[in-house]
């Protein structure tokens, strides 16, 4: 069972205000990332860290940013959310230690009105 | 560009019959392969993975997939489904290097029918 925690699971907010979508991960995994998927769809890579102090955008352009100052934490902020940035973000790592397997946290469904 | 296909949007089996979820692949190398399965409302949950060596691996909660070359193929099956199987799955794959990110496909959605 992977150790990916990721918070607050749902959040409802308004347009222009700020959020941080947390995701901590207890495996020392030195590759995380940051997927979004909107209901019914399939997922997309937005941002992606190979370790700290790395940090690179992915397939889908995304708003949002990405910060990895600590191996365990990859935290994913929004400066000004609108709605459609309403959807679902799934954190994920991987390393060594899991043989390279990518594991999922539980997701993030935000909401913007 | 390597690219994941899963022909079937939704598909219903009836409790107790079997099931195959289709997936395709285009990639140079052999890829790294995997299934995942999501919940509603839920993260997802690895399935099984394809690195190397034998074909035919096997899943948690019963299912099994078969890595086919000369197809570029990585079909899922299970042999008796449940109703707890009723979920989204999707197919996915890496470069040839592990750890790296994943492209997926658009997900098969499985209804079970009583």
């Amino acid at each position: 069972e992977a150790d990916i925690y990721q918070t607050p699971r749902y959040l409802v907010i308004g347009t222009g205000k700020k959020i941080t979508l947390e995701c901590s991960q207890t495996m020392g995994h030195d590759k995380m990332y940051w997927y979004q998927q909107d209901p019914g769809m399939e997922l997309h890579l937005i941002h992606y860290s190979y370790g700290v102090n790395s940090t690179e955008k992915g397939d889908l352009s995304s708003e949002s940013t990405v910060s990895r100052i600590r191996t365990e934490h990859f935290p994913l902020t929004l400066e000004s959310a609108r709605p459609s940035h309403t959807s679902q973000y799934l954190c994920a790592s991987s390393g060594a230690a899991s043989g390279n397997t990518i594991y999922f946290g539980e997701g993030s469904w935000l909401t913007v009105v | 560009a390597q690219s994941v296909t899963q022909p079937d949007i939704h598909i219903t089996v009836s409790e107790g019959a079997s099931l195959e979820l289709r997936c395709n692949y285009s990639y140079g190398a052999t890829p790294y392969l995997f299934w995942y399965v999501q919940s509603p409302g839920q993260g997802l949950q690895l399935l099984l993975k394809y690195f190397s060596g034998d074909t035919l691996v096997q899943g948690i909660k019963g299912f099994e997939a078969e890595f086919k070359r000369s197809q570029s193929s990585f079909n899922l099956r299970k042999p008796s489904v449940h109703w707890s199987d009723a979920a989204e799955y999707f197919c996915a794959v890496a470069p040839n290097q592990a750890g790296t990110a994943l492209i997926f496909g658009k997900g098969t959605t499985l209804s079970v029918s009583s």
